[in-house]
């Protein structure tokens, strides 16, 4: 059965500090691996997709990178501002759906 | 292009009543997804559909939870009757082809109470 960890649970950074968010998960056997954001009451934000093939997505400030072999995920931000304060989820398919991790949540203060 | 839209965005009902969540894909994804997360836990994978046909149901809770996608199109979860442990945040997600393959993109959300 695929369980899904990610580390930490919660983070309070200062703005500008670089981050790396964990996501781990203990079948290697996935299709593709997804972060997302979610702020308080408010649905899914899809930030990067990782094919299985691929070692690592780059979107703006974001860059997610991927071992499969290891089962191991990092979403890394540059420059993080409080605009980035939000709960992170990473999300594995190894079949037709996705399986969550808890979510880091994530505070930037200025 | 709208994404994918829920309604209602909260709902509070009592135990015993019935509740019907309603899901509007992105126009033209055959792929729609329910999931749930209850407090404290994981978000968790309800069921599957592909067009009007549910691929995969594996992951409702039990025979009070209703999914229906008439047409193809928008989709319905009811609850009949409700209990207290139904309480949650019900998410709809839609993609283009399976999950395994493409990017899903999921809606704000249903936040369900049943008091």
């Amino acid at each position: 059965k695929q369980e899904v960890t990610q580390i930490p649970a919660a983070l309070s950074v200062p703005e500008g500090e670089n981050l790396v968010l964990n996501c781990s998960f203990t079948d290697s056997a996935i299709y593709n691996l997804q972060w997302f954001r979610q702020d308080p009451g408010k649905g899914l934000t899809s930030l990067l997709l990782i094919q299985s093939s691929q070692r690592e997505q780059t979107s703006g400030r974001l860059n997610a990178s991927l071992d499969k072999s290891s089962g191991r995920s990092t979403l890394y931000i540059a420059a993080s501002q409080p605009g980035d304060s939000a709960t992170y989820l990473c999300a594995v398919s190894n079949t037709d759906k996705l399986i969550f991790g808890t979510g880091t949540r994530l505070q930037v203060f200025p | 292009e709208a994404g994918v839209t829920q309604f209602p965005s909260h709902s509070v009902i009592e135990k015993g009543q019935t509740v019907t969540l309603r899901c509007d894909p992105i126009s033209g994804h055959d792929n729609l997804y329910w999931y749930r997360r209850v407090m404290g836990k994981e978000i968790k994978f309800l069921l599957h559909f592909v067009k009007e046909s549910k691929q995969d149901e594996s992951g409702m809770p039990n025979n009070r939870f209703l999914a229906e996608r008439t047409g193809g199109t928008y989709s319905t979860l009811k609850v009949q009757p409700a209990e207290l442990e139904d309480s949650g945040v019900y998410f709809c997600a839609s993609s283009r082809g399976p999950a395994g393959n493409t990017e899903a993109f999921f809606g704000q959300g249903t936040r369900l109470t049943v008091v």
